[in-house]
């Protein structure tokens, strides 16, 4: 059994709407959250890390963690036609990652 | 950029030939990390590297060995090289003590 799951997707959305994608985690002990966008044809490259309940704000990107569901998320505001890629979700817990979300960003 | 090289970026080879795949690294990292991905598996962790000469096993080991005789460079061996381990492999360094990773730009391998 896999310890991340994320929705493959694909998402599409709009320019200028909000995207959402969320990962669920199976390790009650898993401390740290890790998001990573990868663009096709490229390696994985960190966005943002969560380590505490609640949201954490970086620019247009806000993570969200709720370790009592065993789940977060990553909200992209004003999304552009740039942050279409797959955005992968990550547990230090053995170094899992989920298979990833599929991204659309239409114009 | 995190400082992190791997060589060669493609190769192609043979079922039965030794393939080594470099991981260079210039900021003396103590943790790497080699991942293969493949289309709906996603990233799946080799083995990785605590120090020199220290490594140990991840999730998908079987068929691959690694070698750590230098902080810089992690090496990835397939002894003998079969059409399921085409694939892209990934090289990672962790800042900090098992902390967020940093890739490399990746190896393609073709097993034909």
């Amino acid at each position: 059994q896999k310890e991340v799951e994320q929705n493959s997707g694909p998402l599409s959305v709009p320019e200028g709407a909000i995207a959402s994608l969320n990962c669920t985690y199976s390790d009650r002990g898993s401390q740290s959250f890790f998001w990573y966008r990868q663009y096709s044809g490229k390696s994985p490259e960190l966005i943002m890390f969560i380590y505490s309940n609640g949201d954490k704000e970086d620019g247009r990107f806000t993570a969200q963690l709720n370790k009592a569901s065993q789940y977060v998320s990553l909200l992209i505001r004003d999304s552009q036609p740039s942050d279409s890629a797959t955005y992968l979700c990550a547990v230090p817990s053995g170094w899992t990652f989920g298979s990833g979300t599929q991204l659309t960003v239409l114009p | 950029d995190a400082g992190i090289t791997q060589s060669p970026r493609h190769k192609v080879t043979e079922t039965g030939t030794p393939v080594t795949l470099r991981c260079h690294q210039t900021e003396n990292h103590r943790y790497m990390y080699w991942y293969r991905q493949d289309p709906g598996h996603g990233l799946r962790l080799i083995h990785y590297s605590y120090g020199v000469k220290d490594t140990d096993k991840g999730e998908v080991s079987d068929g691959y060995s690694v070698s750590r005789s230098k902080t810089e460079d992690f090496l990835l061996t397939l002894e003998s090289a079969t059409s399921s381990q085409t694939s892209v492999y990934f090289c990672a360094i962790s800042v900090g003590e098992g902390y967020e990773q940093y890739f490399g730009p990746g190896t393609r391998l073709t097993v034909t």
